[in-house]
């Protein structure tokens, strides 16, 4: 697509419940990211995918957190029993290319996010 | 692991002020350098980015950054803010090279108001 879509925009849930946050990235883009964005704390990364190589996820931040990205493309977030804490916006984004290639590299194309309340 | 420290959380100016926003980071290798927007309502954009050469790049709407390597800063400058320019103001830093290359890890962001 044209640009980075996320769904769903906005998520209500209960305390203890799962969701699952999708992101769609920019056709082509090889490398796909997580980050979380609550306020006053900036953007927080949470999990990165670089084609077929392992996922860095350094920064997810307990074990209730786990991505997957299926085909190199469509990537699921998935909270398990979610907390109050866990309430924050969660911004996808995606590059053409990582590494030390200095053409296009590490350029994010981030999309709009999937705000999650934890009731 | 890189950090990124940005030392302003909200900065309020008048039109035409000039402006500076810090940014220092924490890494002893190479590194790519940026700063993103996100204007009120929409997606966090990309403002400028220093990979190599000249120290001192230039971004959209008037806006540069200057590399001191020395210093392991990158702060942002622009010589006249427009009240247009209100947003919030985020670095980042990924490491050239190494296993973590990918990882771009942003500072917690500056709140720029403008006054009209």
């Amino acid at each position: 697509g044209a640009g980075v879509s996320q769904s769903p925009s906005n998520k209500v849930t209960e305390k203890g419940k799962d969701v699952e946050l999708r992101c769609d990235p920019i056709s082509g883009h090889t490398a796909l990211y997580w980050y979380r964005q609550s306020l006053g704390q900036g953007l927080e990364f949470l999990i990165y995918f670089q084609g077929n190589s392992a996922p860095d996820k350094s920064g997810l931040p307990s074990d209730r957190f786990s991505a997957e990205r299926t085909g190199g493309s469509v990537s699921t977030l998935t909270i398990q029993r979610t907390q109050q804490e866990d309430s924050a916006v969660y911004l996808c984004a995606s590059s053409f290319r990582t590494g030390n290639s200095l053409s296009g590299a590490n350029v994010l194309t981030f999309g709009a996010g999937s705000r999650l309340t934890v009731l | 692991a890189q950090s990124v420290s940005q030392h302003n959380h909200h900065v309020i100016l008048s039109e035409a002020a000039s402006l500076e926003l810090g940014c220092n980071y924490s890494y002893g290798g190479t590194v790519n350098l940026f700063w993103y927007v996100q204007y009120p309502g929409q997606h966090l954009q990309l403002l400028l980015k220093y990979f190599s050469g000249d120290p001192l790049v230039k971004g959209i709407k008037g806006f540069e950054a200057e590399f001191i390597k020395s210093k392991f800063s990158f702060n942002l400058r622009k010589p006249s803010v427009q009240w247009s320019d209100t947003a919030e103001y985020f670095c980042a830093v990924n490491a050239r090279y190494g296993g973590s290359q990918g990882n771009l890890i942003f500072g917690k962001g500056t709140k720029l108001s403008v006054k009209p």
